[in-house]
């Protein structure tokens, strides 16, 4: 099974509409980031959380609202979509140890057209 | 502020040719330098890290990078690449003990037969 997970694999909506984005993770991982990929511009960060009551912006956040439900579970909202949110989305999970430090596991990916 | 350039947008080289993926990074505090490859419709995987030490590391597929702190780059290497090495590499930087990754805009390898 995979260790971080991400529903839907696929979406398309209509401008205006709502919709939520859920990543769940198994790897037991305090830190967990949502980032959008466009062509050309890599990885941006959406969003980020340290653990449940910790929540940060990122680079790109606007437009954009989060949920940490859990530990194991991070929700990335669209309020009201809009065609240039088209792109696609990545979980990530990470943990800070001597051992592993900064290493980011990242889920499938989410592909999300606005139309 | 941190940055990460990946100088070659996309990299076309033929099977069992080598190669090097540049990546240069900007920053006036000491940095983790990563590379990711990211296959066809799948998510990223780490290849490779640097925290500190050896300044040559060797990763996952047969990469390996070098850190060079006087030219602020990390560029990736294979002596010998393979078809299935096709892929979209990412070069990124994290600063400290932030845990915040910053990426490059990445460069596309295909490998030709």
């Amino acid at each position: 099974d995979a260790d971080v997970t991400q529903t839907p694999r696929n979406r398309i909506t209509k401008t205006g509409k709502r919709i939520m984005l859920e990543c769940s993770q198994t790897k037991g991982h305090d830190r967990m980031y949502w980032y959008r990929q466009d062509p050309g511009l890599g990885l941006r960060l959406i969003y980020y959380s340290f653990d449940v009551k910790d929540i940060n912006k990122g680079e790109i956040s606007d437009g954009y609202s989060v949920s940490r439900q859990a530990q194991a579970k991070f929700s990335l909202s669209l309020e009201s979509a809009i065609p240039n949110q088209t792109a696609l989305y990545f979980c990530a999970t990470s943990e800070l140890t001597s051992g592993d430090q900064e290493t980011q596991y990242f889920g499938p990916g989410t592909r999300l057209l606005v139309l | 502020a941190q940055s990460v350039t990946q100088l070659d947008s996309q990299v076309p080289v033929f099977e069992e040719a080598p190669v090097e993926l540049r990546c240069n990074y900007s920053s006036s505090v000491s940095v983790y330098l990563f590379w990711y490859v990211q296959y066809p419709n799948q998510g990223l995987q780490l290849l490779l890290k640097y925290l500190s030490g050896s300044t040559l590391v060797k990763g996952i597929n047969g990469f390996e990078a070098e850190f060079n702190k006087s030219q602020t780059s990390f560029h990736l290497r294979k002596p010998s690449v393979h078809i299935s090495d096709t892929a979209e590499y990412f070069c990124a930087v994290s600063v400290g003990n932030t845990d915040k990754l910053i990426f490059g805009t990445g460069t596309r390898l295909q490998v030709f037969p």
